[in-house]
């Protein structure tokens, strides 16, 4: 069964710092897309961010980042210059066999002013 | 708006009532997804469909939950003699299979309150 798995249920930075959120995964498929999503209290889950398993090269979108150790099925999400706006729940996603998205428990990230 | 819409937002129902949930996704979207998701946690997969057709329905899914797709259009989330652990936020989400690439466009999601 596919897993995935994020460790930090909460994470507090001041703005314009650089946050990382931690996410483990764990499936029998040889490609697979990875997936960071952002809830924004009260408002619908929105994508921030894609990896595709097969790619070494890790993906990019302006100030989020994200580092994918395939060998040791990592994918974590860096934000840089973190802004109040960024206040969410952020969700670690799996696909599988391109069928279902499995996601992560969630990491509450609030941006302190 | 031609993003996935879900109706209601909000539905309070006493326990033992049955209440039904509708998505609309996105109109060239054959995939759609639904997920319950509960206070401070990840969304857990519940079903989904390819078109007109239910490929997958979890464990989680008793037999007092029923999703249909007809015409694979819209879809509606049926749930019969509603239970206290089934409030809960309703999500429903759709995909345009490219590959590989499933990267699915979520609703506003319905959440249930059964008192």
């Amino acid at each position: 069964a596919q897993t995935v798995t994020q460790s930090q249920p909460e994470m507090s930075v001041q703005e314009a710092e650089t946050v990382t959120l931690s996410c483990t995964y764990d499936t029998s498929e040889n490609n697979y897309y990875l997936f960071w999503y952002k809830q924004p209290p009260s408002r619908q889950m929105i994508l921030v961010i894609r990896q595709e398993a097969y790619k070494q090269q890790n993906a990019t979108e302006n100030r989020f980042s994200v580092n994918f150790q395939k060998a040791a099925k990592s994918f974590s999400l860096k934000i840089s210059d973190s802004q109040l706006g960024d206040t969410a729940m952020y969700f670690c996603a799996c696909n599988q066999g391109a069928q279902k998205l499995v996601f992560g428990q969630g990491t509450r990230l609030t941006i302190n002013p | 708006d031609t993003g996935v819409s879900q109706d209601p937002r909000h539905k309070i129902t006493k326990r033992g009532q049955n209440v039904t949930f509708r998505c609309d996704p996105i109109s060239e979207h054959n995939r759609l997804y639904w997920y319950r998701q509960t206070l401070g946690q990840g969304p857990e997969f519940l079903t989904y469909f390819q078109n007109e057709a239910q490929l997958e329905k979890s464990r989680l899914l008793s037999d007092r939950f029923s999703a249909e797709r007809p015409k694979g259009s819209f879809s509606t989330l049926e749930i019969q003699r509603t239970e206290q652990g089934d409030s809960a936020m309703y999500l429903c989400a759709s995909a345009s299979l490219v590959g590989m690439n499933t990267e699915a466009f979520f609703g506003q999601g319905t959440r249930l309150t059964v008192v």
